[in-house]
């Protein structure tokens, strides 16, 4: 059972627009964390937010935190090339370490 | 080397084998972690260790996967008669205590 549910599953768009990625669930989390992955390498750690309703920037990509600490946001403007990828997000429950990953969102931008 | 390792990149075996897949974390980490993602899946938690004790085994799927870390520092995988539905690539992740989980490029097993 996936308890991060992240939509839409795949986004292909053109160099310049822009997107958003949802990340939901009905579960609470400590905190959330978003990885981009490339083909046959491990996810690789974006952003972490922590507070509810916390938006953090990261040069073209904002990220939310739900107020609730439900549900989180990526905002990507003006995609390039480069961000073509595999977008998680990842939950943690309060007491533990470990991560609860979405299922995932396959960007492709067209230059 | 900086990162974590893990090996080997690639493991093909045949149904019934016993395999062992190999993490080497970064020097320090504490805590070291193992996670299965399938095909076009986001990674599902397996087992995480801090030191040398398993402190939460609750995503391993069945009693034919188990792993150790007798020092603290590497891990291994084991899966003992594989079956087609092991296959997926394992990722390993280490961390201190709390902090930032760290992957490594993982090992894609393939079980024919």
């Amino acid at each position: 059972t996936q308890l991060l549910e992240q939509s839409p599953q795949f986004l292909s768009i053109q160099e310049g627009e822009n997107l958003t990625v949802y990340c939901n669930s009905s579960s609470v989390f400590s905190s959330l964390q978003w990885y981009r992955q490339e083909p046959g390498e491990g996810p690789v750690l974006l952003v972490t937010v922590v507070t509810g309703g916390e938006v953090k920037k990261l040069k073209r990509l904002t990220f939310q935190f739900g107020d609730a600490r439900k549900d989180s946001s990526l905002h990507i403007t003006a995609a390039q090339p480069g961000d073509t990828g595999l977008y998680l997000c990842a939950g943690r429950r309060y007491n533990t370490d470990k991560l609860i990953f979405g299922t995932g969102t396959r960007l492709q931008v067209f230059p | 080397g900086a990162g974590v390792s893990q090996t080997p990149s690639n493991k093909v075996t045949e149904k019934g084998k016993y395999v062992e897949l190999r993490c080497d974390p970064i020097s320090g980490h504490t805590a070291l972690y193992w996670y299965r993602q399938s095909l076009g899946q986001g990674p599902e938690f397996l087992i995480y260790f801090q030191g040398t004790g398993a402190a939460d085994d609750s995503g391993l799927p069945n009693d034919r996967f188990f792993a150790v870390r007798p020092e603290g520092s590497v891990s291994t995988l084991k899966i003992q008669r594989t079956e087609r539905g092991d296959s997926a690539v394992y990722l390993c992740a280490s961390s201190s205590q709390g902090g930032i989980q760290y992957f490594g490029a993982g090992t894609r097993l393939s079980v024919l």
